[in-house]
């Protein structure tokens, strides 16, 4: 079965500093995966996802992910934060029954500091 | 297009009662999945519904139960609730039903089990 790990609950970064948020996943073959966003009392927003090709996804909000197979990781980054980039953050994996079923990891917390 | 809707909004229920919840997927989409949310177990996956049909379904107990209506439209019950169904119950839909196909989440139910 697959799994997700997300190894940091809670990152804070400063405004307009890089982040990344780290994502390492169990899959026995080609795994899709994504990254969701949740704001407060929201539900998930898809960022990006990656199947097959370049390994570098670009996504909405000016995240992009890079796919590295030999580290079995999925990182997010972001270049520059903005305040309104604080939300919690998921890394998923799809199922390997074929189905569109998720597994998600506990999420990211991101703070942003002025 | 609008899109998934979720209701009720929040929801207060006591020990041993049973509540239905309902999801309205994007217009077009005939897939509808159903997660729980809880700061202790993250995201799970209940089930998952396509054309009418339950083609995946989570390690829940048989007290969580869903259908799909001909029009996409889906509920789920729970029946005889217990302090720990307390969470945020996400609806998500797409067009299909395949790996990788990107989902849209609702804002949830959030449910309160006194």
């Amino acid at each position: 079965a697959q799994s997700v790990t997300q190894p940091d609950i809670h990152i804070t970064v400063s405004e307009g500093a890089s982040l990344e948020l780290r994502c390492n996943y169990s899959y026995g073959a080609t795994p899709y995966l994504f990254w969701y966003v949740q704001s407060p009392g929201q539900g998930l927003q898809l960022l990006l996802k990656y199947f097959s090709g370049d390994t570098l996804v670009q996504g909405i909000k000016g995240f992009e992910a890079e796919f590295k197979r030999s580290q079995s990781s999925f990182n997010l980054r972001k270049p520059s934060v903005h305040w309104s980039d604080a939300a919690e953050y998921f890394c998923a994996v799809g199922a390997d029954s074929g189905y569109s079923t998720l597994t998600f990891g506990k999420g990211t917390m991101l703070l942003v500091s002025p | 297009k609008a899109g998934v809707t979720q209701t009720p909004r929040y929801l207060i229920k006591t020990r041993g009662q049973q509540v239905t919840l309902s999801c309205s997927p994007i217009s077009g989409h005939r897939s509808v999945s159903w997660y729980q949310q809880t700061p202790g177990q993250g995201l799970q996956f209940l089930f998952e519904y396509f054309s009418e049909t339950q083609r995946n379904k989570g390690n829940f107990p048989g007290r969580f139960s869903g259908r799909q209506f001909s029009n996409s439209r889906s509920e789920m019950n729970v029946s005889t609730l217990e302090l720990g169904d307390s969470a945020l119950y996400l609806c998500a839909s797409s067009y299909t039903a395949g790996m990788g196909e990107k989902l849209f989440f609702g804002s949830g139910t959030q449910l309160s089990v006194l």
